[in-house]
């Protein structure tokens, strides 16, 4: 199984700064890589898949980079609603398809 | 509209049975692999099945292998997880997921879950 780890658990940043968000995998997952974002209460959205492509919808103030085993998600000019927990997930060793711990992005 | 409208969850015993519905529309139902995904209470996501657009392959987590089944009726355009010799680590909210039409895809629509609680 390919094990997903995030980092960091926590971000704190100020509103209008960027945030980077880390993904890293047990082994190579190429470019198999999606991004999610869940709020509060709320299912999760698909922001990023094929580790850069945004998602129908998706502002371009997300942005992903990476292949391999070492993943990006950068989140600039942060604005209220996009403090959330934010997920990596690999689909491209399945089954099973697996999940990063999630990084929980707050308000600084 | 793309939609997915999960149902069917609810309180049960350890050891019981429950089946949850997802309910598509929007898109054509019968092209997509479709997926279950959960989330313990305050925790991570975890991707538990998923079947192909025919309905003839499936994959589990080894987490649930033997115990869920997952299932498709193309005619109600429903997707169904079977859940059988539940435990109290099956507690959770379960979404159901559209992805593409082939497996190893992001889910890129998901439902608003259904809370499963197993407990006596």
């Amino acid at each position: 199984e390919t094990v997903m780890t995030q980092s960091p658990a926590t971000l704190s940043v100020s509103p209008g700064e960027r945030a980077t968000l880390s993904c890293r995998a047990s082994q190579s997952v190429s470019s198999n890589l999606a991004w999610y974002q869940q709020k509060p209460g709320q299912a999760p959205r698909l922001l990023i898949y094929g580790a850069s492509t945004r998602a129908t919808g998706v502002p371009a103030k997300f942005s992903g980079s990476g292949s391999g085993t070492e993943f990006t998600l950068t989140i600039s000019s942060l604005q209220s609603e996009d403090f959330a927990v934010y997920y990596c997930q690999q689909y491209n060793n399945w089954p099973p398809y697996t999940f990063g711990q999630g990084t929980k992005l707050e308000i600084k | 509209e793309v939609q997915l409208v999960e149902s069917g969850g609810g309180l049960v015993q350890p050891g019981g049975s429950l089946r949850l519905s997802c309910a598509a529309s929007g898109f054509s139902f019968n092209s997509y692999v479709m997926t279950w995904v959960r989330q313990a209470p305050g925790k991570g996501l975890e991707w538990v099945s998923g079947i192909s657009g025919s309905g003839g392959t499936a994959h589990y987590a080894d987490s649930v292998k033997g115990r869920f089944t997952i299932s498709r009726d193309k005619s109600k355009n429903t997707l169904y997880l079977q859940m059988n010799s539940l435990r109290a680590e099956d507690t959770a909210v379960y979404y159901c997921a559209k992805e593409g039409i082939w497996f190893g895809s992001a889910s890129d629509i998901w439902g608003q879950g259904t809370m499963v609680t197993v407990s006596s």
